[in-house]
């Protein structure tokens, strides 16, 4: 059974810190990881994929991989109030579907 | 990315009847997928809509109550039928061109009573 683990938060944080989400995946097979952020009432929206060990930076968010520990990050700099929302981390083994995880939410306070 | 757009964004039903959810994006997409996403839940896939050919449904999904159609590539539509209060949820649309990643239209946000 593929299964991806997060923690459902709440996460909270001070403005201008650093948000340190993960997510562990159970399926060794993985190829493609990705992270969406989701507003409450609203639909996910992709703000990173990354397919390679390693760290992947776009502007204030890094995601990290590391397949041998099947484990996923996203970091979250200079964290501001709107990143507040939940954060799903999603997987796709080999050229299956997606697999979601139930999203950690972020609190960033003021 | 897609523009992707559904149709409609909200609806309140009777319980028994059915309803049918649009689904269009603004160019052509390779794979198109549909989603219900129950309160303070993740994402659930019901199904992958082939175009030209029956939709692939997952696990705990059956076409009677999940008909899908996708007549070309870019429109879809997915209908709820004999709709019961426990298919209140959010619908999502999403599509995913050659590469991976996928990308999800505005939700349609059902509420059977």
């Amino acid at each position: 059974q593929k299964e991806v683990e997060q923690n459902s938060g709440p996460l909270s944080v001070p403005e201008g810190a650093i948000a340190s989400l993960n997510c562990t995946y159970s399926d060794r097979g993985s190829q493609s990881f990705f992270w969406y952020r989701q507003y409450s009432g609203k639909s996910p929206e992709l703000i990173m994929s990354i397919y390679s060990n390693g760290d992947k930076e776009d502007g204030r968010f890094t995601a990290q991989l590391n397949k041998a520990s099947q484990y996923v990050s996203l970091l979250i700099r200079d964290s501001q109030p709107s990143d507040s929302a939940t954060y799903l981390c999603a997987v796709r083994p080999g050229y299956s579907t997606l697999t979601f995880g139930k999203g950690t939410m972020l609190l960033v306070s003021p | 990315s897609a523009v992707i757009s559904q149709k409609p964004s909200r609806d309140i039903c009777q319980r028994g009847t059915s309803l049918t959810i649009q689904c269009q994006v603004d160019s052509q997409v390779t794979m198109m997928f549909w989603y219900r996403q129950q309160p303070g839940q993740s994402l659930t896939l019901i199904a992958t809509a082939n175009q030209g050919s029956e939709a692939t449904y997952e696990s705990g999904f059956v076409i009677d109550k999940f008909p899908i159609s996708r007549p070309n590539l870019t429109f879809s539509t997915l209908t709820v039928s004999n709709m019961s209060p426990e298919d209140s949820s959010i619908y999502l649309c999403s599509v995913a061109r050659q590469g991976d990643e996928q990308y999800f239209g505005p939700g349609t946000r059902l509420t059977v009573t």
